[in-house]
């Protein structure tokens, strides 16, 4: 079955900053990498997504890259705010034929 | 309009009890999944409801965990004999097609075992 891995575990910066949150899985037939934010006693929520027939969309200041060859995609957040703090998760699926494997999260700490 | 309803929000229970944990998903969804999350850790899969094919159940942990969905809507987890290692929050999510896609969550039941 699918193995997402994601790091870092814990992410600290200051506020203006960038962020980025990197992630590999294992099944190369996965096409659907999905990205959810979660704040503390919420639900995860999506925030942006990515099907393996691009390699990079943004959303103002949100942005994700795949690297098919590599198996790996990451999320990058740029001019970071303090309400960017939260637990991030990475995702991956055959879309249609399976459900999502999660990685372990990544908590992000926007300092002012 | 209404999102991803679960209940209760929190659930104490003694050792040994069952219990049943309930999601409402939102209306016109045909997948339904049910997740396990435990303190620091990622989002473990339990079971998935897909319109009336039969579920993957392939995460459950033990036989002591199952699973309905009824009329196609609401689906109720239930926990038989609990034990302190199933505290957990218990996330439900829905999507509107199958095989996973968008998912959007509920807020999760916290479920505490003593």
């Amino acid at each position: 079955g699918e193995n997402v891995e994601q790091h870092p575990s814990t992410l600290s910066v200051q506020e203006g900053d960038s962020a980025v949150i990197k992630c590999t899985y294992s099944d190369s037939a996965s096409n659907y990498f999905p990205w959810y934010k979660q704040e503390l006693g919420k639900g995860p929520q999506l925030i942006i997504d990515i099907r393996s027939n691009v390699g990079e969309k943004k959303d103002q200041r949100i942005a994700v890259t795949l690297n098919k060859t590599a198996k790996h995609f990451s999320l990058h957040i740029t001019e970071t705010q303090p309400e960017d703090s939260a637990v991030y998760f990475c995702a991956a699926s055959i879309l249609g034929y399976s459900t999502l494997t999660f990685g372990k999260g990544t908590m992000l700490l926007v300092s002012p | 309009g209404a999102g991803v309803s679960q209940s209760p929000s929190n659930k104490v229970t003694e050792k040994g009890k069952d219990v049943e944990l309930r999601c409402d998903p939102i209306s016109g969804h045909t997948a339904l999944y049910w997740y396990r999350q435990s303190l620091g850790q990622g989002l473990e899969f339990l079971i998935y409801f897909q319109g009336n094919s039969a579920p993957d159940k392939s995460g459950l942990p033990s036989d002591r965990f199952s699973a309905e969905r009824t009329g196609g809507s609401v689906s109720t987890l239930t926990i038989q004999r609990t034990q302190q290692e199933d505290s957990a929050v218990y996330l439900c999510a829905s999507s509107r097609l199958a095989g996973a896609g968008e998912q959007y969550f509920g807020p999760g039941t916290r479920l505490t075992v003593t």
